[in-house]
């Protein structure tokens, strides 16, 4: 199976940084790539699809990028709403694996 | 609007069985691909397992193969997911999460089942 790792697992910015963050897949999936974000305590929310399309209604700040076995997901202008853990997660086939997350603070 | 919720889950003791239902509304239940995703307390997220929309085809993952069926009724409007044989580690959030169309990401969640196994 393919594994997803993702780096850092956890980082550290100030409101206004440019934050990103890495997804490597032991394979290549084209870029059937997903990231997610998941705010503590609630449910995980669709960010990006495709490894660049955004999901409607998630702010243009967040955007993707990468093909093949290299991803990675830019916060443009970090925001406090955006402390969360974010999971990339491949879905060429099965498994949908996820990555371990990375946890974002402010 | 789409909404998932989850039922089923509690206490339950090591080497019981338990089924986790997902009631879905708000879209066509029987033209989407669903998953089940779980998450142990201060972990990531694991998939678990996918159905097709019709119910011909499933998939689960290693850590879920001979324990964990996936099933759903779409008279019902309802996914399940059936649990033998409880193990502590298979104490987790579970949600179940809708395959999109465009794409195969997970586009709706549920808010979760909890499920502790413990005696």
């Amino acid at each position: 199976d393919i594994q997803m790792t993702q780096s850092p697992s956890s980082l550290s910015a100030s409101v206004g940084d440019r934050v990103t963050i890495t997804c490597r897949a032991s394979q290549g999936i084209s870029n059937y790539l997903a990231w997610y974000q998941q705010k503590p305590g609630k449910v995980p929310e669709l960010l990006i699809y495709g490894a660049s399309t955004l999901q409607t209604g998630v702010p243009s700040r967040f955007s993707g990028s990468g093909s093949g076995t290299d991803f990675t997901l830019t916060i443009s202008s970090l925001q406090p709403e955006d402390v969360a853990t974010y999971y990339c997660q491949k879905y060429n086939s099965a498994p949908w694996t996820f990555g371990q997350g990375t946890k974002v603070e402010i | 609007q789409v909404q998932l919720v989850e039922s089923g889950g509690g206490v339950v003791q090591p080497g019981r069985s338990l089924r986790l239902s997902c009631a879905a509304s708000g879209f066509i239940f029987s033209t989407y691909t669903m998953h089940w995703v779980r998450q142990a307390p201060g972990k990531g997220l694991e998939w678990v397992a996918v159905i097709s929309y019709d119910g011909s085809s499933k998939y689960n993952a290693d850590s879920a193969k001979g324990r964990f069926t996936i099933s759903r009724d779409n008279s019902k409007n309802t996914l399940y997911l059936q649990i033998h044989s409880l193990r502590a580690e298979d104490t987790a959030v579970y949600y179940c999460a809708r395959e999109t169309y465009s794409s195969r990401a997970f586009d709706y969640w549920g808010q979760g089942a909890l499920v502790t196994v413990s005696s």
